[in-house]
């Protein structure tokens, strides 16, 4: 049973432009929620997807957007990049909604000059 | 205020001390998780909690739902244990809400 996946493991990108993140979810999981960690800080939600519909979203602006495809992997499109945006992305999957445990996969750190 | 507090925000120890980390939260939760991050970022559950206690290994979460207080306690602490552990609420919606996380060093 392979864990969650995601890449790049590091990018730098600069202002203004577009970033994809990519993450594979465990296998059997069909939920898959990202997660933004500024340095210093704990996780902030950005949204999850459940069966490839969008299921809740945190405070977060439209440039973030996802996708979860038919085998649950999932994508994580920030658009127009901002030097706060600068951070450690995490994505982590589980087996349903509610109340389950989530695993996370070794994140991809951004950096944006 | 932060929905989720956690004390101390740094901890340092010698190998062998008993460990408690406390996380406080103020809204109604469905469950509670604590989480251990490594340098380099990869995170680990370590428990998700909605009643009582849970022991795995040398570790015992507790959470008493009436005080909306959960602590983490490690016993015989080792220095692989060093992490920085995070503890996050789940309410009504799918999001966890995370606290900042406590930085545990553990000396040999």
């Amino acid at each position: 049973e392979t864990g969650v996946t995601q890449s790049p493991t590091h990018l730098i990108k600069t202002r203004g432009q577009q970033v994809t993140l990519r993450c594979s979810s465990q296998s059997g999981h069909n939920t898959v929620s990202w997660y933004q960690q500024a340095l210093g800080q704990g996780p902030q939600f950005i949204f999850q997807y459940y069966r490839e519909e969008e299921n809740g979203r945190g405070n977060f602006p439209p440039r973030f957007s996802g996708l979860q495809f038919p085998n649950y992997s999932s994508e994580l499109n920030v658009n127009a990049l901002e030097l706060d945006d600068s951070a450690l992305y995490l994505c982590a999957s589980s087996p349903g909604q509610g109340a389950v445990t989530q695993y996370f996969g070794p994140g991809t750190r951004l950096t944006v000059l | 205020k932060n929905e989720v507090e956690q004390s101390p925000q740094n901890l340092t120890a010698q190998e062998g001390e008993f460990i408690t980390i406390n996380c406080s939260y103020s809204v109604g939760i469905s469950a509670l998780h604590w989480l251990q991050q490594h340098p380099g970022g990869g995170i680990v559950s370590l428990f998700m909690l909605s009643s009582g206690k849970k022991k795995h290994g040398r570790l015992i979460a507790t959470i008493n739902i009436q005080e909306k207080h959960s602590s983490l306690h490690i016993t015989a602490s080792h220095p692989r244990d060093s992490a920085v552990y995070i503890c996050a609420v789940q309410g009504g919606s799918e999001k966890l809400v995370f606290g900042k996380g406590t930085k545990l060093t553990v000396n040999p």
